[in-house]
């Protein structure tokens, strides 16, 4: 199982844009990166998955490069309600796969 | 609405108590999972199961029993509670585009 590298704290204000780059030298062939964000007394929720380039939807964007050995979350213009725990995982797209998570980023957003 | 259900929400058990934690999704996800999470931390595999029939260790099974009793519901069993399992126990289950997470039990041991 790929192992990931984020940085344990980042701050933020409103409106601004956020990127959180992971690090996973070890990622192989099957693997597809996961970002998922965490609020306090809650479950994990899943935001983004790519295997390469770019992928986006309604809340985030997701940059993969051409070596697949990092992987950057985009929040586009943060509000409050962003912060939270963000968490990047790798892992086989096989129904069998089982996610190791790491201590995640915790993303503080001030006014 | 669909999702994963887990019971009960909040737990407290004495020293040496067993108690077993439910978990059901109504999803039709074949891949279950049990994680626990201390305070300041990420997750922890405890136990999965990849489908109905089948269970693994993860990476802290130790005090812990699992049981997949059909393809929607797994339980998770502590035998012989001790207060190192005080913890935020969460249950997951997955198709191919990413985990689906329960809310939780919190579980504390005195």
């Amino acid at each position: 199982l790929a192992k990931t590298t984020q940085p344990i704290s980042m701050d933020s204000y409103e409106g601004q844009e956020v990127n959180i780059t992971c690090s996973h030298n070890n990622i192989a062939t099957n693997d597809y990166i996961t970002w998922y964000q965490q609020f306090p007394s809650q479950g994990p929720r899943f935001i983004i998955q790519g295997y390469k380039t770019k992928v986006t939807n309604e809340v985030a964007s997701l940059f993969i490069p051409a070596d697949r050995k990092s992987s950057t979350l985009s929040l586009p213009r943060v509000s409050l309600s962003d912060t939270a725990v963000y968490y990047c995982l790798v892992g086989d797209m096989d129904s069998s796969y089982k996610l190791i998570f790491g201590s995640g980023t915790r993303l503080l957003v001030r006014p | 609405n669909a999702g994963v259900t887990q019971t009960p929400k909040f737990q407290v058990l004495k020293t040496g108590q067993s108690m077993t934690l439910q978990c059901a999704q109504d999803m039709n996800h074949n891949s279950m999972y049990w994680y626990r999470q201390d305070p300041g931390m990420g997750l922890r595999l405890i136990y999965y199961s990849a489908s109905e029939g089948t269970t693994d260790k993860g990476e802290v099974p130790n005090g812990y029993n699992v049981s997949r009793l059909n393809k929607r519901e797994f339980s998770l069993r502590l035998e012989s509670a001790a207060p190192s399992q005080t913890s935020v126990y969460f249950c997951a289950s997955t198709a191919l585009r990413g985990y689906t997470f329960g809310s939780g039990t919190r579980l504390t041991v005195v």
